[in-house]
């Protein structure tokens, strides 16, 4: 039962230098979400898709891009990382709002 | 703007107290109140829904004030394993999509043996 899995677990990047974190929910879910958690932040959503196909912005969507491959799939894309996207990244996937369920985590850093 | 509060913490609690911790909400329109818990260095998993008549699971409890605008949650009997930073969630819905659903920085909460 592997629920939503991410992947890497860890990276570290040097700025300027792009990536992408992968995600995969097998709970048959339509939509799917990108956090960020940063100490004293909170959870800060990056973007979101409500079903395969669509993609929106959340709250902090400069320097990411995203992709909705299939209904399972959802990338997110560091282009040109730089240091002030150094963080925690959480994917997570829900059927009703309410109950999210979250990857394990990627912990980026960018020197 | 949406906004969702909760006392960072740490709260220092001996094992076998009961502790309770409340998580204010800005916007009287919203919906939907729930209580997520994440341990150190780990994903939050949901804890708890919050509803209008109250929520009780075992030693937890989940309230609703919508008057003053808060929820609370209340661990009697507390463990060492609940030690964990605890995360209220609010749901406006909006239309919106994700945009309404807005998590608070949570309270950290430490039990002492």
């Amino acid at each position: 039962n592997a629920g939503v899995t991410q992947t890497p677990k860890f990276q570290v990047l040097k700025t300027g230098q792009s990536m992408t974190l992968q995600c995969a929910q097998d709970m048959n879910h339509n939509s799917m979400y990108w956090y960020r958690q940063d100490p004293g932040m909170g959870l800060r959503l990056i973007y979101y898709s409500a079903s395969e196909g669509t993609t929106d912005k959340g709250e902090v969507p400069n320097g990411y891009n995203v992709s909705r491959l299939n209904k399972r799939e959802f990338s997110l894309r560091l282009e040109s990382a730089a240091p002030s996207q150094t963080s925690v990244y959480f994917c997570a996937s829900s059927e009703l709002q309410e109950k999210l369920f979250f990857g394990s985590g990627t912990q980026l850093s960018v020197l | 703007r949406k906004e969702v509060e909760q006392d960072p913490g740490p709260f220092n609690v001996p094992e076998g107290a009961t502790v309770a911790f409340n998580c204010t909400y800005s916007n009287s329109a919203s919906q939907s109140f729930f209580w997520y818990r994440q341990d150190c260095r780990k994903e939050p998993k949901l804890l708890m829904s919050v509803y209008s008549s109250g929520n009780e699971d075992g030693r937890f409890t989940a309230q609703l004030n919508r008057a003053s605008q808060y929820i609370s949650l209340l661990i009697r009997d507390s463990k060492l394993s609940d030690s964990a930073t605890y995360l209220c969630v609010v749901i406006l819905y909006s239309g919106g999509g994700a945009d309404g659903l807005t998590f608070g920085k949570g309270t950290h909460l430490i039990i002492q043996p």
